[in-house]
């Protein structure tokens, strides 16, 4: 059973980086899968922030994308979310997921909220 | 971006009867290569994160029970829960992966009557 983690923050401060970690069980990070991170707030919904490839490949939502990296280590089977000069509308539910290639996001973490205050 | 609308953004039904949720793309979605739609349907309960139903538009993950049920091609697509359980109360999402920026639908609320 693939089994996915999110750690990191609850708590950052404005101008801050907020980092994430997924970590990923029952499934090696390096297989054809993309990893994803997803937000999720009252007031936007859903929204795809980006993915990865074990290659190291990404692709970043155009509107977070000037602020965004995300990054994968292979020797711990885990991939992390950097997301810099945060303000109060980055405060959102967190959640890591596993999507093939041209696919639907078939497994979630449980999500991790993140607030952005002072 | 694909811009995906749902409606209603909520309803309520009695236990037993149908529930039906639609999904509007704003461009196809449809890979024509391959012949299928690129759309996916998700269930969300209070504190839990989205889990996959339905993907290609019409299939049925593993494990979902056979009265979620979707179609639709294009642009348009539906979501029917032929005979609302408790347990269904929720709220759905659609999602395309034709292009990116993956996007999501803002959600459909279901609630029993």
């Amino acid at each position: 059973q693939v089994q996915l983690q999110e750690s990191g923050p609850g708590l950052v401060k404005p101008s801050g980086t907020l980092s994430l970690t997924c970590a990923v069980s029952g499934d090696s990070i390096s297989s054809s899968s993309w990893w994803s991170w997803v937000r999720q707030t009252p007031g936007k919904g859903l929204e795809w922030i980006g993915e990865i490839h074990h290659s190291g490949s990404t692709n970043y939502n155009p509107s977070l994308k000037s602020r965004v990296t995300i990054s994968i280590d292979r020797s711990k089977n885990q991939f992390s979310l950097k997301l810099n000069s945060v303000t109060a509308a980055d405060t959102a539910i967190y959640y890591c997921a596993r999507n093939a290639a041209g696919s639907s996001f078939d497994y979630w973490g449980q999500g991790t909220l993140v607030i952005v205050s002072s | 971006d694909i811009v995906m609308t749902q409606s209603p953004d909520s309803l309520a039904v009695s236990l037993g009867e149908r529930a039906t949720i639609n999904c509007k793309s704003s461009q196809s979605v449809l890979y024509s290569s391959i012949n299928k739609n690129q759309l996916a349907w998700y269930q969300q309960k209070p504190g839990q994160p989205p889990k996959l139903l339905i993907y290609w538009a019409s299939t049925r993950e593993s494990g979902v029970p056979d009265r979620f049920s979707a179609s639709g091609s294009g642009t348009d697509f539906t979501l029917t829960l032929g005979s609302l359980q408790a347990e269904d109360v929720a709220v759905y999402y659609c999602q395309q992966y034709y292009n990116t920026p993956w996007t999501f639908g803002q959600g459909t609320k279901v609630e029993v009557k």
